[in-house]
């Protein structure tokens, strides 16, 4: 069965320093993996995504993501935290074989100046 | 370009009565997906149109719900009679090539009372 695991509901940051988000996902074709952010009362907007290739894919606003097959994780990173980077995260995998996304329940993230 | 709309972005319904959620894709994509957030939790997919045929409806929860895609552009989703558990945020998505990223709407905030 295909699903997508983010384990934590939030997670707090202080500006400056690193972030991680993280992802797990079990599909049974190849995975398509993708990260989506949505700010308060807007939609989701897409950050990056990795089809296949090289594992570390950079995307929107500074955010990149490592696609780790053996351990099926797809971890949203960025170095250096805003706090206009406080918003909901969510993780989503797509089946080669099939054309649905499939999401986490979404991550918090809150920056704190 | 324009992006996903939907239309509206908040109604307010009593149970028992009916309410027609819209979607417009971006021009020229064949894949729209329809998906819902209810209480915090995952966004679950709904259904999959390629232009106007349903290519999977398997999230569809009962038959109080029905989608239309007329002509393969705009699509609406028609929630009769509607039920307090149908309150959620209601997403629509489109895609150009099924190996891509989808584009989201704001959604449609729907809440039964």
């Amino acid at each position: 069965a295909q699903s997508v695991a983010q384990p934590e509901d939030q997670v707090n940051v202080a500006e400056g320093n690193p972030l991680t988000v993280k992802c797990t996902y079990s599909v049974s074709g190849n995975p398509y993996l993708f990260w989506y952010v949505q700010y308060p009362n807007r939609g989701l907007q897409f950050l990056l995504k990795y089809i296949t290739g090289d594992n570390l894919v950079k995307g929107s606003y500074g955010f990149e993501a490592e696609f780790n097959k053996s351990q099926t994780s797809f971890h949203l990173k960025k170095p250096s935290a805003l706090v206009s980077d406080s918003a909901l995260y969510f993780c989503a995998v797509r089946d080669s074989n099939f054309n649905k996304f499939y999401f986490g329940s979404g991550t918090k993230l809150n920056v704190k100046p | 370009e324009a992006g996903v709309t939907q239309f509206p972005s908040h109604s307010v319904i009593e149970k028992g009565q009916t309410v027609t959620l819209r979607c417009d894709p971006i021009s020229g994509h064949d894949n729209l997906y329809w998906y819902r957030r209810v209480m915090g939790k995952e966004i679950k997919f709904l259904l999959h149109f390629v232009k106007e045929s349903k290519q999977d409806e398997s999230g569809m929860p009962n038959n109080r719900f029905l989608a239309e895609r007329t002509g393969g552009t705009y699509s609406t989703l028609k929630v009769q009679p509607a039920e307090l558990e149908d309150s959620g945020v209601y997403f629509c998505a489109s895609s150009q090539l099924l190996n891509t990223e989808a584009f989201f709407g704001q959604g449609t905030r729907l809440t039964v009372v």
